[in-house]
């Protein structure tokens, strides 16, 4: 399967309510990364957290890291509709100079108003 | 700071016909990223410049695929010819050079829709 899988594919929740996201990959890395992109507008880097990090927040946003299950979650809290947006996950793999990212499908988060 | 701009926004051409995409990085961002979402596919890495050299161009699918950096400032992407399986959106990022941190952080172009008909 691929590296930077997203879980799940599509999620609709209401407004005010927590949003999470699940990534799982397959190769070690340097680091996890979650971009957002809303419809028909580039992507916008939403956190980073690199490989010996746990959790991480940024406002409204929390992203966990378990190397050990490779695998990595994003909650958003008391969600907006302004939130409405494809997520991705994309990981750096770990060694070379090389910072490329490999991503996932992404999840698609509909928030409704 | 302006971001990431790429041009055209939209491009629909013909099977066999020639398409050059541009991008123009942040000012003062050595790096510059190629990379591209197949309808229904995950973005998928093209190719890496380090200013005006190519650090890794493993992700170009084949031979039609150009891209150059002349004067490590802006970059185009030629695909010639096209082909129907190349329709897509080609987006591109920047990042600064020196020190993972500042590499590590990639900012997207809105990306250029391609469709080959």
């Amino acid at each position: 399967s691929q590296q930077g899988e997203e879980d799940p594919q599509a999620l609709s929740i209401q407004e005010g309510e927590n949003a999470t996201m699940n990534c799982s990959y397959k190769t070690s890395i340097n680091n996890l990364q979650w971009y957002r992109q809303n419809s028909g507008r580039g992507l916008v880097h939403l956190i980073l957290i690199r490989s010996n990090e746990r959790e991480k927040h940024s406002g409204r946003l929390r992203v966990t890291l378990d190397t050990s299950k490779k695998s990595s979650s994003l909650l958003i809290t008391a969600s907006r509709a302004a939130d409405t947006a494809s997520y991705f996950c994309a990981t750096v793999k770990s060694g070379g100079s090389n910072y490329k990212l490999t991503f996932g499908k992404g999840t698609l988060l509909t928030v409704n108003p | 700071e302006a971001g990431v701009t790429q041009f055209p926004s939209h491009s629909v051409i013909e099977k066999g016909q020639t398409v050059t995409l541009r991008c123009d990085p942040i000012s003062g961002h050595d790096n510059l990223y190629w990379y591209r979402r197949v309808m229904g596919k995950e973005i998928k890495f093209l190719l890496h410049f380090v200013k005006e050299s190519k650090q890794d161009e493993s992700g170009m699918p084949n031979n039609r695929f150009l891209a150059e950096r002349t004067g490590g400032t802006y970059s185009t992407l030629k695909v010639q010819p096209a082909e129907l399986e190349d329709s897509g959106v080609y987006f591109c990022a920047s990042s600064r050079f020196g020190g993972s941190y500042l590499q590590e952080t990639q900012y997207f172009g809105p990306g250029t829709r391609l469709l080959v008909l």
